[in-house]
């Protein structure tokens, strides 16, 4: 069974510009969380898609939105970058009770410069 | 709010040696509790899962405990090897989101 993959690998951004990141998740997974991971403050919530609904949302502006799409598949959107958007975003998805395990991607590398 | 510490921040020992990781986490309404490692650059690896209602876990070198009611767990590592040294992540599934504690850096040296 393949794992959860995400598109692209590395990007980089001016500020001020949009950028897109996407999420496949495990077939038959239908639950898609998000997470920021930086140096200073970690691993972060981001929001979490469950059956092309927005579950969950962590503490994060606005300017970070999400979709999912009827085949699982999650976007993660962030419009009007800034300097400290450059981190590690992870998608992780799971079957959707939260007793499931969550199983991670590699992971999108976002350098906003 | 949900807070996770594990500690130590970095460990460095030599190989074979047999070693613990803890994790401690402030409110014990967990579904349950996740070890992952991470290599540098690389995305997270599910190691373990512990369901709130389990005390313990094995999978091959490694057994992870639970005590929900003292919100602590551990990851032991037996037989250490150079290929064990990455960053290992505990994190607690509440009902919303999985919290994550900040990590313990391990190298192992041969």
């Amino acid at each position: 069974k393949a794992g959860v993959t995400q598109t692209p690998r590395y990007l980089i951004k001016t500020r001020g510009q949009q950028v897109t990141l996407s999420c496949s998740p495990i077939s038959g997974h239908r639950s898609v969380s998000w997470y920021q991971q930086t140096p200073g403050q970690g691993l972060q919530f981001l929001f979490e898609y469950f059956s092309e609904t927005q579950r969950n949302k962590g503490n994060f502006p606005g300017r970070f939105s999400g979709r999912q799409f009827s085949n699982s598949r999650s976007e993660m959107n962030v419009s009007t970058l800034e300097l400290g958007d450059s981190a590690l975003y992870l998608c992780a998805s799971s079957l959707g009770d939260y007793s499931y395990e969550q199983y991670f991607g590699p992971g999108t590398r976002l350098t906003v410069t | 709010k949900q807070e996770v510490t594990q500690i130590p921040a970095a460990l460095s020992v030599p190989e074979g040696e047999n070693l613990v990781l803890n994790c401690s986490f402030t409110d014990s309404a967990i579904y349950n509790l996740q070890w992952f490692r991470q290599d540098p650059g690389k995305g997270l690896t599910s190691l373990l899962l512990i369901q709130s209602s389990q005390r313990e876990q094995t999978s091959g070198r490694l057994n992870a405990s639970l005590d929900k009611s003292s919100g602590r767990s551990t990851l032991y590592i037996a037989a250490s090897q150079p290929g064990d040294s990455a960053t290992y992540l505990c994190a607690v599934q509440g009902a919303q989101k999985l919290v994550f504690g900040q990590g313990t850096r391990l190298t192992i040296n041969p």
